[in-house]
């Protein structure tokens, strides 16, 4: 079945360092690509979307691109601070339409 | 625009006790969904619907767990009797489900449940 692998936290960065969280997939299709967000002691946020091969989505100062050659949607800013702290999933919806969730990733942002 | 409401925020309660979430929607929005989410885990799907049916409840342990959606637009979650095993947070989402496309899902706050 389709999966989202994405690595593994908690990656800890100082503030204005730049972010990369690498997100895989296997799908069959072309499924549209999300990224949620999760701060503390909250619900998950939509943070950005792709539904479609080199389409970028961004949001916030984050991007990813949807690069169906390398099934691949990483997750970048260039300057990440102490608010971005948080854990971060990427995920897809399958022909079922039922979101599959990576593991997902804590962010820890130091002053 | 309003976001996805639930209530209550917390509950705690002791095993064995009956529990029930609330879930509203965003207005227009036809699928409404109920997930399970453990600590520092991704989110488990629970119920799916469409409209006032359920299209997928599966994962729904139903020896314990009921949903409903009567009119199609807000949704219950029940556990009876409780267990400890189901303290989490108890998320709703809901999309605009059009044609053979699902749209994105938008999450509310979450429940989080302690069972004592």
């Amino acid at each position: 079945g389709d999966s989202v692998t994405q690595m593994e936290g908690p990656v800890t960065l100082s503030e204005e360092a730049f972010l990369t969280i690498n997100c895989t997939y296997t799908a069959t299709g072309y499924p549209s690509l999300f990224w949620y967000v999760q701060y503390p002691g909250e619900g998950l946020q939509l943070l950005l979307k792709a539904t479609k091969a080199d389409d970028k989505g961004s949001n916030k100062g984050f991007e990813a691109t949807y690069r169906k050659e390398t099934t691949s949607f990483h997750l970048e800013k260039g300057s990440v601070q102490v608010s971005d702290s948080a854990v971060y999933f990427c995920a897809l919806v399958d022909s079922n339409y039922q979101l599959i969730w990576g593991a997902g990733t804590k962010l820890i942002i130091k002053p | 625009e309003a976001g996805v409401v639930q209530s209550p925020r917390y509950k705690i309660i002791e095993k064995k006790q009956p529990v029930a979430f609330w879930c509203n929607p965003i207005s227009g929005h036809n699928t409404l969904y109920w997930y399970l989410q453990n600590l520092g885990q991704g989110p488990e799907l629970l119920i799916r619907y469409e409209n006032e049916e359920a299209v997928d409840d599966s994962q729904l342990p139903k020896d314990r767990f009921s949903a409903e959606r009567l009119k199609g637009v807000d949704s219950t979650l029940k556990i009876q009797p409780a267990e400890l095993g189901d303290s989490a947070v108890y998320l709703c989402a809901s999309s605009l489900r059009r044609g053979g496309r699902s749209e994105t899902q938008y999450f509310g706050p979450g429940t989080r449940l302690l069972v004592l």
